[in-house]
């Protein structure tokens, strides 16, 4: 079965750039999308479809996919963006959804 | 988009449990549907889908064989139906809906997600 890879915790400033990560096999080939969870509330779409951005999020949030790896990237990072962030795609081959484990940010 | 989530509990090994996940604000004949589940302290775990017109179904190997996913458009509402339940069942069970309406939904991301059912599953 496929496997997405995360690293399990990213930590960074307040202001400076966040980058999470993604890993699988000739991912770049399939679209990925991108969750941020706070403790106690359901998942939300940060980025779809490797780089597009749901009206409500904002432009600090980016994302970009080539082949084995996709990276989410949260630029001038807020103490609000700490989170779990998970990755995900589609996977045709088995007709399932497949997660990676989920980076936890920790905004210092 | 609502998506509320009903029928969580907690409940003994080998029963079965049935969610009910109420849909409202958007078209839902037109969206496949999921549910994805969470164990406490742990990732996300898909768990079954339903095309939009409940004509094909998809299941993680995980728990195939032992959950059944329904829908019924008349009632704009999503089942999951567990059966022989196992303390690895024990999570908060969400519904999840698709980002974009069939036929276009090739990507099969989430836009929406309910509150989650948690579902205790102890002896």
């Amino acid at each position: 079965s496929y496997v997405l890879t995360q690293s399990p915790s990213v930590s960074v400033a307040p202001g400076q750039t966040a980058r999470i990560t993604c890993g699988g096999n000739n991912i770049g080939s399939k679209s990925v999308h991108w969750y941020r969870q706070k403790p106690g509330q359901a998942p939300v779409v940060v980025v779809y479809d490797d780089s597009d951005r749901p009206s409500a999020i904002p432009e600090r949030f980016s994302g970009s996919n080539s082949e084995n790896t996709a990276t989410l990237t949260i630029s001038r990072v807020e103490a609000g963006d700490e989170a779990d962030y998970f990755c995900q795609v589609w996977d045709s081959f088995s007709d399932h959804v497949v997660f990676g484990g989920g980076t936890k940010l920790t905004v210092l | 988009v609502e998506l509320v989530e009903s029928g969580g509990g907690m409940v003994q090994p080998g029963t079965s449990l049935r969610l009910s996940c109420a849909a409202s604000g958007f078209i839902f004949s037109s969206y496949a549907m999921h549910w994805v589940r969470q164990a406490p302290g742990k990732g996300l775990e898909w768990v079954a889908y339903i095309a939009y017109d409940g004509n094909n179904t998809h299941f993680a190997d995980s728990v195939k064989g032992r959950l059944t996913i329904s829908r019924d458009n008349s009632k704009n509402t999503l089942y999951l139906h567990i059966n022989s339940l196992r303390v690895q069942d024990t999570a908060v069970y969400y519904c999840a809906k698709e980002g974009a309406s069939y036929p276009y939904e090739a990507s099969h991301y989430y836009d929406f997600w309910g509150q989650g059912a948690l579902v205790t599953v102890s002896s």
